[in-house]
């Protein structure tokens, strides 16, 4: 595929319960960034990977919320304990290169909190 | 701290009039912005940055660091501009943040 491709797209989960949501990037990109959005809050920044690690964490709510890129390539963000705030479209984006802030997204996943 | 701030949640305008979409940034450094736009059902894309000075889709963007603003503006507005448009700043190691997003409602 030629674009960034985020999974699942719809997720429903009751509180409490833990998700993870993948992202693979296009390939090739080194960058790859993960924000949250909702409504009201715009876009928020979660957390960026330049290659495997991650120089800016700072974005992630909590401790609830980790992530980790393998590979140089996919990422799983994942939701420990979810709860209803943190419903919202999980935008994963990535880009090929660092400093000219061209970033390509997926088409999000968004995940409902009963 | 905030660091892009677009003050309008909705703009309205009818088609022709003339747009404005209204960001301001608070950046120590030498700010690199952008404009970000989704259109409905469609993913979220760059619409234009300030350092290629260019025009699309008919917009603009001038940087002015003595406002500290990158307002988005097209002479003439189509009913297709219809959209979420976000400002975004680029900060130290590329970290790119954005605003809250202004949805433009252009009217026939």
């Amino acid at each position: 595929g030629a674009g960034v491709s985020q999974s699942p797209s719809n997720k429903v989960t009751e509180k409490g319960k833990d998700v993870e949501l993948r992202c693979d990037p296009i390939s090739g990109h080194t960058a790859l960034y993960w924000y949250r959005q909702s409504l009201g809050q715009g876009l928020e920044f979660l957390i960026y990977f330049q290659g495997n690690s991650a120089p800016d964490k700072s974005g992630l709510p909590s401790d609830r919320f980790s992530a980790e890129r393998t590979g140089g390539s996919v990422s799983t963000l994942t939701i420990q304990r979810t709860q209803q705030e943190d419903s919202a479209v999980y935008l994963c984006a990535s880009s090929s290169r660092t400093g000219y802030g061209e970033l390509f997204f997926g088409e999000g996943s968004r995940l409902t909190v009963l | 701290a905030q660091r892009v701030t677009q003050p309008e949640k909705l703009l309205s305008v009818f088609k022709g009039a003339p747009v404005e979409l209204k960001c301001n940034y608070s950046y120590s450094g030498s700010p690199e912005l952008f404009w970000y736009v989704q259109y409905s059902r469609q993913r979220l894309q760059l619409l234009l940055r300030h350092i290629s000075r260019e025009s699309i889709k008919g917009f603009t963007a001038d940087l002015n660091k003595g406002e500290t603003s990158f307002h988005l503006k097209k002479p003439f507005a189509q009913e297709e501009d219809s959209a979420m448009y976000y400002c975004a700043l680029m900060e130290y190691g590329n970290k790119l943040v954005f605003g809250a997003g202004t949805i433009l409602r252009v009217k026939s």
